[in-house]
């Protein structure tokens, strides 16, 4: 069974960073391009981005309104898919969910893992 | 560049069937889309496929009762013989060159 599970969400000031891991389980994560999505509170889904597998180079795609800010990397070796989001501002506030896929059907979500930014 | 177009709500009484609608821009009208289930507290779940000729292939485990068709821009989602357990919201998504990739509004279910 595919399982995917968010971690490190948190409170955190504008300004600051923060890392999220997403740990996969049931598949081999270096088969598999992984995504990121958000859901701000009372919005619909935000592609966020994602990264290639490492035959493609672990290349990546981000929106334009995390460009430059928010990292994505992947180590296959532990499963496990992180975002780094730095200089966080409060607009993003929101669920952040992993998803296995990435330029195409987005198969498997995670439960997703809270950011708050806030003072 | 909006991409995708969803109602924002819908509803239909339990055991009755509902089609909800994604209409996919003019110019990106030959895209396929996926279809997923958000319902409260939970993560969001792959229900289908759907491409531009109609056919559609499902998620493990999707029951029946849901299945997927198309027509020109637009793309549906049938649920027939409503359950309350289907009152969530359901998002379209497409992918490709230069979108890479984007979701729609969403349409909010709710079974009476």
């Amino acid at each position: 069974e595919v399982q995917l599970v968010e971690s490190g969400g948190g409170l955190v000031q504008p300004g600051r960073s923060l890392r999220l891991s997403c740990t996969a389980s049931g598949f081999t994560l270096a088969d598999y391009a992984m995504s990121w999505v958000r859901q701000a509170p009372g919005k619909g889904l935000e592609w966020v981005g994602f990264i290639r597998r490492k035959v493609y180079g672990e290349t990546t795609e981000y929106a334009a309104s995390v460009k430059g800010r928010f990292t994505f990397s992947r180590d296959d070796s532990k499963s496990i898919a992180y975002l780094q989001m730095n200089s966080l501002q409060t607009e993003d506030t929101a669920v952040y969910y992993c998803s296995r896929g990435g330029q195409g059907p987005l198969e498997d979500w995670g439960q997703g893992t809270l950011v708050t930014v806030s003072s | 560049q909006l991409v995708l177009t969803q109602s924002p709500s819908a509803s239909a009484s339990l055991g009755a069937s509902v089609k909800l609608t994604c209409t996919v821009d003019s110019g990106h009208s030959g895209y396929a889309i996926a279809w997923h289930q958000h319902q409260p507290e939970k993560g969001p779940r792959y229900l289908m496929n759907v491409n531009s000729d109609g056919s559609h292939s499902k998620g493990d485990g999707i029951p029946d009762r849901f299945s997927g068709s198309s027509s020109g821009a637009e793309r549906y989602l049938t649920i027939s013989s409503l359950q309350s357990e289907d009152e969530a919201d359901y998002y379209c998504q497409t992918w490709g060159t230069g979108i890479r990739v984007a979701f729609g509004g969403g349409t909010k279910l709710t079974v009476l």
